[in-house]
């Protein structure tokens, strides 16, 4: 089964607008961590922002924001007010603990293409 | 701030050849990771180190080797190289905090 599933293969969105981009997971840990990374056309791997399974409050940084629904098991990244520097690849991961308990991977989801329309 | 560095940048080989990606981070990690991201498929994991002198399998681990060289250095062999492997294959070392991958600027890799 997927551990985290990103619905929306493309998404497009008007310059200044505010758009959601959907990721929901699945994991029988009751301590995980929740990622969203952006990556623009020249490749590179860009940390957004970090949700922890216990913090209370929704993770902002900036532009951004992660819509934590934990009974639902979503994360959503929101990012206000869009700029075309926003057209990107966007990967929702999940940290889990191995078994051993000896490290920490991140699963991805498949991506979301978003791009921001002039 | 050099992070994570990984070479070559770019490789072209042929069916059968070998090869080694290097992989240095400057930022004191214990732990090392090799993905490798295929369209559509986001980023599978093939092999990682939990700390210097262990490693472990990942996803998709078959056709691959790794060494973890010292604490620094992570690298990642393909012994016979086959057109399935063609990827861009990233390495990434994580801290002991929330477990964010600092990840090199990725290694394109095509199989012939």
């Amino acid at each position: 089964a997927q551990k985290i599933t990103q619905t929306q293969p493309g998404m497009f969105v008007q310059e200044k607008e505010a758009v959601t981009l959907d990721c929901t997971y699945d994991t029988s840990d009751q301590s995980y961590g929740l990622f969203w990374y952006k990556q623009p056309s020249s490749g590179e791997m860009i940390f957004l922002i970090y949700q922890g399974s216990y913090d209370e409050q929704n993770a902002t940084e900036g532009r951004y924001s992660l819509n934590f629904q934990k009974a639902r098991k979503s994360a959503n990244l929101v990012i206000s007010a869009s700029q075309l520097g926003d057209s990107a690849m966007y990967f929702c991961a999940m940290r889990e603990r191995f078994s051993s308990g000896s490290a920490r991977q991140l699963t991805f989801g498949s991506g979301t293409q978003l791009t921001v329309l002039p | 701030n050099a992070g994570v560095t990984q070479t070559p940048k770019f490789q072209v080989l042929k069916t059968g050849q070998s090869m080694t990606l290097q992989c240095a981070q400057d930022m004191n990690h214990n732990s090392m990771y090799w993905y490798r991201q295929d369209p559509g498929m986001g980023l599978r994991l093939i092999y990682y180190s939990a700390s210097e002198g262990t490693t472990d399998k990942g996803e998709v681990p078959n056709g691959y080797n790794v060494s973890r060289l010292n604490k620094r250095e992570f690298s990642l062999r393909l012994e016979s190289a086959a057109p399935s492997q063609t990827s861009v294959y990233f390495c990434a070392s994580s801290d002991q905090g929330t477990g964010e991958l600092f990840f090199g600027e990725g290694s394109r890799l095509t199989v012939l």
